[in-house]
């Protein structure tokens, strides 16, 4: 089953915009991580945020992470058409000495115009 | 270093037919996913490894795939027979993960994409 679920499904903006990406999950999660998959690619690692941080960068990623809303947020300033791709979060939710495994959402599909 | 490789990239069969996918993880990495991503959505964990064990295949149709871990290191998936929905991509991913450990980051192969006629 999908936990996480991306909104919007998807997403287009004209180079140089910004794009934000929202994840909402179901239940609680050690971590959050967010890849992107370009088409015909394999998933791409883009950032990891633990259920103790409320945000982090990486470049020209930010992520945000609110436990008391269980959500997610990825913002790519200054979009560039490289960056077009579908983007997937997913979560770790380990329970109690079982073992860890990411669930992913259905992504959302980032086209950046140039 | 080298990343998750998979073979073939690419491969058509007729329903019934049997098929077969290779993975070889990133050297070092414990833990290998076998994952499903049907056209349009996420991917969906298959059966998990830890070494050459299986720690999750709840998610694994039993009756018709199959996959293994020998030695620890490469791993095959196959599919007897297969039939007209296992058309998708199949991805293979490792990672450094370890039994009562967070997954942390996995890294993901190119994929094998398979179409069912």
């Amino acid at each position: 089953s999908q936990q996480g679920e991306e909104d919007p499904q998807a997403l287009s903006i004209q180079e140089g915009e910004n794009a934000t990406m929202n994840c909402s999950y179901k239940t609680s999660i050690n971590n959050l991580q967010w890849y992107r998959q370009n088409s015909g690619r394999g998933l791409v690692h883009l950032i990891l945020i633990r259920s103790n941080e409320r945000e982090k960068h990486s470049g020209r990623l930010r992520v945000t992470l609110d436990t008391s809303k269980k959500s997610s947020s990825l913002l790519i300033t200054a979009s560039r058409a490289a960056d077009t791709a579908s983007y997937f979060c997913a979560t770790d939710r380990g329970s109690g000495g079982s073992n860890y495994k990411l669930t992913f959402g259905k992504g959302t599909l980032l086209t950046v115009n140039p | 270093e080298a990343g998750v490789a998979q073979s073939p990239r690419y491969k058509i069969i007729e329903k019934r037919q049997s098929v077969a996918f290779w993975c070889n993880p990133i050297s070092g990495h414990a833990t290998l996913y076998w994952y499903q991503q049907i056209l349009g959505q996420g991917p969906k964990l298959l059966i998990q490894f830890q070494n050459n064990g299986v720690v999750d295949d709840s998610q694994l149709p039993k009756d018709r795939f199959s996959a293994e871990r020998l030695k620890g290191v490469d791993s095959t998936l196959k599919i007897q027979p297969a039939k007209l929905e296992d058309s998708a991509v199949y991805l293979c991913a490792s990672s450094l993960a370890r039994l009562g450990t967070a997954a942390e980051t996995q890294y993901f192969g190119p994929g094998t994409r398979l179409l069912v006629l």
